[in-house]
This record gives C-alpha cells, structure tokens and sequence, in this order.
C-alpha cells in the first residue's frame, strides 16, 4: 500500500534551516509529483510547493521563494524539504503529499521554532 | 490565487442529523475538488474527490456535490465518531487552496 513516512518532529531557533524528508513506498516513485502544505497551531493548511519528481521541476509559493527548496532522492524514493531563515511564523506540522486527486498525506513532522 | 469560501466556521448537531458544508471557489474549478476530515493531532484524511466521488472505506454518509462554483459535503447521519473539523480543497491548478474549515461538534 501507498506509505510516506515523514522524520521526526524538529525544534529550532530563529534564523536557522529545517529539512524534513519523506519517504515514500508501495508505488513507482518517478509516477507522481509531491506537493507540501503545512498547518500552524491551531490554523488552516498552507500549500508550500510541488516538486515534479520525474524532472525536478519545482514550484514554490510566492511568499517562500528564495527560502524553501524541495528535492527528491529517486534512489531512495524520498522527498526532502528545506526552510531557511526560520521564524517564528514557521512553526508548524509540515505534511508531504503525494499525487492530487486522490492524494496520500505524510503522518506529518512537528517544526518548532523558538529561542 | 483561486480562494476557497467555506462555511460555516461551525455547527453543533445531534446523533443522527443531516450536516451540510459549502465551499464556494472563486473561479472555476471544474470537479478538482477534494474534503478532508481532521482529528485532533492526526494528518487530514480524505474522504470525497473530484468533488463526488468517495474515497475507498469510506463510509455512505459522506457525500459530495458540485454546481458551478459552489460545493456541497453531506453527513446523512451524523455519528459520533464524525466530530472532526472538515476542510474543502482545490487542486485544479497550482497553488492549490483550502477553506477555512468547518468543526464539526455534537449538541
């Protein structure tokens, strides 16, 4: 069956860099994109970005660009997000997402930004 | 971007009561509409997709409509373990967009 499995819940401080992976099993890795959205305490959903992973295409949001990067590793079938310039504001639970109309959520990974 | 109205922001029903949540989208859509529930402290779990069609395992209650822009979740009969917050969200094109969220409590 389809399973991504993200890391573990991370706390930083203001200023530093995040990177949360995800792997994925049960399907042909290559076949589908992965989108990241995130939900801050107690808020709705955020969508971040999407990486094609056949051609490494990428598309962030607007307000993130220049401070997220997402990648793939195709030999490991893992995704991998970044944030850089943590803010507070960044605290949040960052779920991985794979495919669209019948979408598969990450378990999601717990990100604390604090002093 | 395209922006998903939801309401209401909650409702209060009784074991058994019919639910109905709306989600208007700015633009059109076509079908690329999917409703998710929420628990407490758990990833959303899918339930409609393509505005109508019910996920897998997913029990009967749970229904969904399309007319136009405007969007329609159906609980026939609301069950306890439904108390949830509910979420509509488009993925007819990049960035995709979720409404507000709907929680749903019992009287």
């Amino acid at each position: 069956q389809v399973q991504l499995v993200q890391s573990g819940g991370e706390v930083k401080k203001p200023g530093a860099s995040v990177k949360v992976s995800c792997k994925t099993s049960g399907y042909n890795f290559i076949s589908y994109g992965i989108n990241w959205v995130r939900q801050a305490p107690g808020q709705g959903f955020e969508w971040m970005g999407y990486i094609n992973v056949y051609n490494g295409d990428t598309q962030y949001l607007q307000k993130l660009q220049g401070r997220v990067t997402m990648t793939t590793d195709v030999s490991t079938s893992t995704a991998f997000m970044e944030v850089r310039s943590l803010t507070y504001d960044d605290t949040a639970v960052y779920y991985c997402v794979r495919g669209q109309r019948v979408a598969y959520w990450g378990q999601g990974t717990l990100v604390t930004v604090s002093s | 971007d395209i922006q998903m109205t939801q309401s209401p922001s909650s409702l209060s029903a009784s074991v058994g009561d019919r639910v109905t949540i709306t989600c208007q989208a700015s633009q059109d859509i076509s079908h690329s509409l999917s409703w998710y529930q929420q628990k407490p402290g758990k990833a959303p779990k899918l339930l409609i997709y393509d505005a109508s069609n019910l996920e897998t395992g997913v029990p009967l209650r749970f229904s969904g409509s399309r007319s136009g822009t405007d969007f329609t979740f159906t609980i026939s009969s609301l069950q306890p373990e439904d108390i949830a917050i509910y979420y509509c969200q488009h993925y007819d094109t990049l960035p995709w967009t979720f409404g507000q969220g709907t929680k749903v409590e019992l009287k």
